[in-house]
């Protein structure tokens, strides 16, 4: 099975500098990597996701690359915001036939303005 | 935007006591999950639900949990016999298909007491 390890744990950056969060899994096969937003006492939301068939997506101030070789995938937030505050959660495939998510233990961003 | 939706949001219980947490997918979905967060911790997968029947489950996934689809709206979370170690919250997802994006509901907060 799958093991998702994400780090930093915590992230405090000063508004309109760039974030970096970023998570390595263990299973070569694993091909859909969904990142997620989840404020405080709130449900998970997708921000963006990738598959192993590209190595890179953007959307707007948010990019997440992957590099299948040495298993990892990163998250970039640019220009952030206070309203970026708030804990992301990385994920990976259970197995390569699984439906499950197996999920990192989060990095807390914090935006200061 | 339809959205997965749980009930309830709270729920307080005795130990040993039986709770049945009810989620409404997304309409068109196939894929339904559960998934637990213990406070302050990661987001756990328990049970994945296809086509009337479960495709996989974690460890955590005992005999004390069962899921149900009882009609062609509601997927339900039972815990027989509640344990002070499954205080979390519990959220519910669903997805088009396999590997797709797996949107979330506002979650239930269980206390077991």
């Amino acid at each position: 099975g799958e093991n998702v390890e994400q780090h930093p744990s915590t992230l405090s950056v000063q508004e309109g500098d760039s974030a970096v969060i970023k998570c390595t899994y263990s299973d070569s096969a694993s091909n859909y990597f969904p990142w997620y937003k989840q404020e405080l006492g709130k449900r998970p939301q997708l921000i963006i996701d990738i598959r192993s068939n590209v190595g890179e997506k953007k959307d707007q101030r948010i990019a997440v690359t992957l590099n299948k070789t040495a298993k990892h995938f990163s998250l970039h937030i640019t220009e952030t915001q206070p309203v970026d505050s708030a804990v992301y959660l990385c994920a990976a495939p259970h197995n390569q036939a699984g439906t499950a998510l197996i999920f990192g233990k989060g990095t807390t961003l914090s935006v200061s303005s | 935007e339809p959205e997965v939706t749980q009930t309830p949001s709270h729920q307080v219980t005795q130990m040993g006591q039986e709770v049945i947490l009810r989620c409404v997918p997304i309409s068109n979905h196939l894929y339904f999950y559960w998934y637990r967060q213990i406070l302050g911790q990661k987001v756990e997968f328990l049970v994945s639900f296809y086509n009337n029947e479960i495709s996989e489950k974690s460890e955590i996934f005992d005999d004390q949990f069962s899921v149900e689809r009882p009609d062609g709206s509601n997927f339900t979370l039972k815990i027989r016999s509640t344990k002070l170690e499954d205080s979390a919250m519990y959220f519910c997802a669903s997805s088009a298909e396999i590997r797709e994006t797996q949107y979330f509901g506002p979650g239930t907060r269980l206390l077991v007491l």
